[in-house]
């Protein structure tokens, strides 16, 4: 089962800041978040393995609470490159399948 | 850096017609995957392979797909006969073990007529 992201949508001007929520209905072993370019493939962001473990990547930042099987996406002060489609992708424990969201849209204006 | 290759990148073909989607995953990973993306949607899940066979697949990768590893390092993933709903960006990925971080390929692009 697919998870639901949240917002659809979100469009920031330089140097605002974002959060983007994905949760589950089942329980979850990992959460990963990938962005992707206009015809271009996912890359890969970040992987988070463990409850309430956050990580981050230069502005970019994320949350995983595993009891509540959420995870949220942080982007602080956003640059023009950081414009696309956001996935989460979600794999729950004994699945070694990540099922993506349908995915958050970021643009990012001058 | 070493990366997964796709080809081709884009075929158009007529309804009806099989195609042939070729991966070359990154030669020390274990996990491969292809997913499917129509035009603005999610990435959808097709199929999983580990161990020289298929692991896994969703309810989309019925007896029209079917997915071979003809020479040990290839990937393919062929639709029998195509029809129009099937034209769609389609993704390789593998990965080095069973969790971990996902490497996509550059996708084909298949359009059908």
């Amino acid at each position: 089962q697919q998870p639901v992201q949240s917002p659809q949508a979100v469009i920031l001007r330089e140097g605002e800041d974002a959060v983007i929520n994905c949760s589950s209905s089942k329980a979850l072993y990992s959460v990963h978040w990938y962005r992707q370019k206009h015809g271009e493939a996912p890359v890969f962001l970040m992987i988070l393995l463990k409850g309430g473990e956050q990580k981050g990547h230069e502005k970019i930042s994320a949350s995983f609470n595993e009891k509540k099987q959420q995870s949220s996406l942080y982007l602080t002060a956003s640059q023009l490159s950081y414009s696309g489609t956001y996935f989460c992708g979600t794999e729950p424990g004994g699945s070694y399948i990540p099922t993506f969201g349908r995915g958050t849209s970021l643009i990012v204006h001058p | 850096e070493p990366e997964v290759t796709q080809t081709p990148s884009h075929q158009v073909t007529q309804m009806g017609q099989e195609v042939i989607l070729r991966c070359v995953p990154i030669s020390n990973h274990l996990y491969f995957y292809w997913y499917r993306q129509i035009l603005g949607q999610k990435v959808e899940f097709l199929v999983s392979f580990y161990n020289n066979e298929i692991s896994e697949k969703s309810e989309i990768f019925d007896d029209q797909f079917s997915v071979e590893r003809p020479d040990g390092s290839n990937f393919t993933l062929k639709i029998r006969s195509t029809k129009l709903e099937d034209s769609a960006m389609y993704f390789c990925a593998s990965r080095v073990q069973g969790t971990g971080e996902l490497f996509f390929g550059e996708g084909s692009r298949l359009t059908v007529l």
